[in-house]
């Protein structure tokens, strides 16, 4: 079980939208729509922004938005704003050898 | 709310054993989903350690799967970690999550505070 691939860090400004990718395998993120995506911000648990691809759950802002397209996940923030300056970490469900779970090496987003 | 709680010793010395503990409130694990570990070295990703169902089935990362023991004790609504033969490569935050695997989606979806372990002699 590799860790998918994230670009180390992003940035954009207040009022923009950036795109975070999250590349993987047939063996994880292509072969399934089970992508998640989790902001972490330092010294705090990670928070659920995004399940199953493109599901946000209940209290999330409408501004995160979860896609993909074969092997390769993305996160879209529109509408930056200062507090969503965080980490932010893809994971997949994976069966590659056990039915379990792959993260992603993380992408520190800094809001300009 | 399902909230979650790790609790064990901050500090293992090398080649002993990490044992970590889990309580669920406002959950019953009884009631189903599986419950997870996953850790974070200082400055790193996570990683995922393993999961367990609440009739004691379990799934481990296969690179600790040989180090790995994660266990429930459904009348205390809790369950464990223990990680053998540790090396300062193990030293991380450790948080406990529930694996919500085959329920309304593919997630951790509650998780702990995290606890910091550290392997130091």
């Amino acid at each position: 079980q590799s860790a998918l691939t994230q670009p180390a860090s992003v940035s954009g400004s207040p009022g923009q939208s950036i795109t975070i990718s999250c590349t993987g395998t047939s063996s994880d993120v292509g072969g399934y729509n089970y992508v998640s995506w989790y902001q972490q911000h330092p010294g705090k648990a990670p928070k659920l922004m995004i399940y199953d691809v493109s599901n946000r759950p209940s209290g999330v802002s409408n501004r995160f938005s979860g896609s993909k397209s074969g092997n390769t996940a993305s996160l879209t923030i529109s509408g930056l704003q200062a507090e969503d300056e965080a980490d932010y970490y893809c994971s997949s469900y994976t069966s590659s050898s056990t039915p379990g779970w792959v993260f992603g090496g993380g992408t520190k987003l800094t809001v300009l | 709310q399902v909230q979650l709680q790790e609790s064990g010793p901050g500090l293992v010395k090398p080649s002993e054993t990490l044992s970590l503990t889990c309580a669920v409130s406002g959950y019953s694990i009884s009631s189903g989903y599986y419950w997870g570990w996953i850790r974070q070295p200082p400055g790193k990703g996570l990683e995922w350690i393993g999961s367990i169902y609440h009739s004691g089935s379990t799934y481990y990362n296969p690179s600790l799967k040989s180090r790995v023991t994660i266990s429930v004790d459904t009348s205390k609504n809790q369950f464990s970690l223990k990680l053998s033969s540790v090396t300062a490569a193990d030293t991380a935050v450790y948080y406990c999550a529930r694996d919500k695997r085959g329920y309304s989606g593919y997630d951790f979806d509650y998780w702990g505070q995290g606890t910091l372990v550290t392997v130091s002699s």
